[in-house]
């Protein structure tokens, strides 16, 4: 079966940094994708992990471990244009097959 | 260069009326997928195309909801006798096949 978790929401200040974690269970594994989704739009790709670590793009981090069925998505230096939903998916990088989304977490930031 | 187009962007429909989604993917890509999602959740899988073959709709979730993609291009999903619980916005995706999926904004659907 898929089973993927992660936070319904999270609140955090503007100029802070936020980890928001993902936990799944799948059948099968090929890699772990992040998505951001602003309401009313559609989701845009953040990240893709296959291999366990971290890995850094500009303010945006991703970390994974395929041994603990982990992830988190690290956001640094906190923008109000940040606050949207974070979904965490799992599925191979070349679309060969469906990917597999959980609920996502709604991001609120503050001022 | 333009990115996956979908029409309309809101649908309105009575319960019991059918509906055509159509779904414009990015020029050349041959994945495309359609996905469900509701209110506060993530999207749902439905089906996917590889080209004009539909290779998986293991996630369509009754026989009233039917996808095809005659020329591997356009696709369209149709939902036959619409229920209330069929609400929600309905994604596409597409992708080049060695690259992440690329979305459309989605048609919200509302069955009344």
């Amino acid at each position: 079966g898929q089973n993927i978790d992660q936070p319904t929401e999270m609140t955090a200040t503007e100029g802070a940094i936020v980890q928001i974690n993902c936990t799944y269970q799948t059948s099968g594994f090929n890699g772990l994708f992040w998505y951001q989704q602003h309401a009313g739009e559609a989701p845009t790709f953040l990240s893709y992990n296959v291999l366990d670590g971290l890995e850094e793009k500009g303010r945006f981090s991703s970390f994974l471990s395929r041994s603990k069925g982990y992830s988190y998505l690290l956001l640094k230096e906190l923008q109000m244009k940040d606050s949207a939903s974070y979904l965490c998916a799992v599925g191979p990088y070349s679309s060969a097959s469906k990917i597999i989304f959980g609920s996502g977490t709604r991001l609120s930031i503050r001022p | 260069g333009a990115g996956v187009s979908q029409s309309p962007r809101y649908k309105v429909a009575k319960r019991g009326q059918d509906v055509a989604l159509r779904c414009d993917p990015i020029s050349g890509h041959v994945s495309l997928f359609w996905y469900q999602q509701a209110l506060g959740q993530g999207p749902e899988f439905l089906t996917y195309f590889q080209n004009e073959a539909q290779l998986d709709k293991s996630g369509l979730p009754s026989d009233r909801f039917f996808a095809e993609r005659p020329e591997g291009s356009v696709s369209t999903l149709k939902i036959q006798r619409t229920q209330q619980e069929d609400s929600a916005v309905y994604l596409c995706a597409s992708s080049l096949g060695d690259s992440p999926l690329h979305f459309g904004n989605g048609t919200r659907l509302t069955v009344t």
